[in-house]
């Protein structure tokens, strides 16, 4: 069975851009979930979407945002990018939500400059 | 929040030593997720523990959740090279929690 795939690999971008980040999760997999993972401050949880609604949600401000569509794959958006937001963008799918098995996707490396 | 802190942040071993990472936390957790990252790659499920002193094995690694499931342990016996990665621990209630994870080297 394919695995999370996550689009673009790589991205380089200006600070004031936005940028939106896309990821298909295992098929069957309802539940999608975005983290933001850096060398100063770890593995963060930014959002869950479960059937297109978002169920659960971190402490990141407003400047990111996600969707999910009703095939299951998900969008997450950045706008006014900051060089703060330069990280890997990991998202994850699982069958039931945060407390099931979670499989991450491959990343996606974000530069901002 | 829930909050979980992990030690240690680093470990470096001798090939066929044990290695153990600790993860705890001031509140009761409703679980703890294990995941393991690979230097440039992303994190893979390991395990998921519930249950109040839980003990799981699978094959080298041993993974226990405490009695006030307050805390949890990673235990890796006789080290490989291949076990050499950084080892999260996560929960979840209402939103998703990781520790900082212990990132073990294991010299051959």
């Amino acid at each position: 069975k394919a695995g999370v795939t996550q689009t673009p690999r790589y991205l380089i971008k200006t600070r004031g851009q936005q940028v939106t980040l896309s990821c298909s999760p295992i098929s069957g997999h309802r539940s999608v979930s975005w983290y933001q993972q850096t060398p100063g401050q770890g593995l963060q949880f930014l959002f869950e979407y479960f059937s297109e609604t978002q169920r659960n949600k971190g402490n990141f401000p407003g400047r990111f945002s996600g969707r999910q569509f009703s095939n299951s794959r998900s969008e997450m958006n950045v706008s006014t990018l900051e060089l703060g937001d330069s990280a890997l963008y990991l998202c994850a799918s699982s069958l039931g939500g945060l407390g099931y098995e979670q499989y991450f996707g491959p990343g996606t490396r974000l530069t901002v400059t | 929040g829930q909050q979980v802190m992990q030690i240690p942040q680093y470990q470096h071993v001798q090939e066929g030593e044990d290695f153990t990472t600790y993860c705890n936390s001031s509140t009761t957790l409703s679980n703890i997720q294990w995941y393991k990252q690979r230097p440039g790659g992303h994190p893979v499920f390991l395990i998921q523990l519930v249950k109040s002193g839980e003990v799981k094995k699978q094959k080298r690694l041993t993974f226990q959740f405490g009695e006030a499931k307050k805390n949890s342990s990673l235990h890796i016996t006789a080290t490989q090279t291949t076990d050499v990665g950084t080892y999260f621990c996560a929960t979840n209630a209402g939103k998703s929690t990781f520790g900082d994870g212990t990132t073990l080297t294991v010299k051959p």
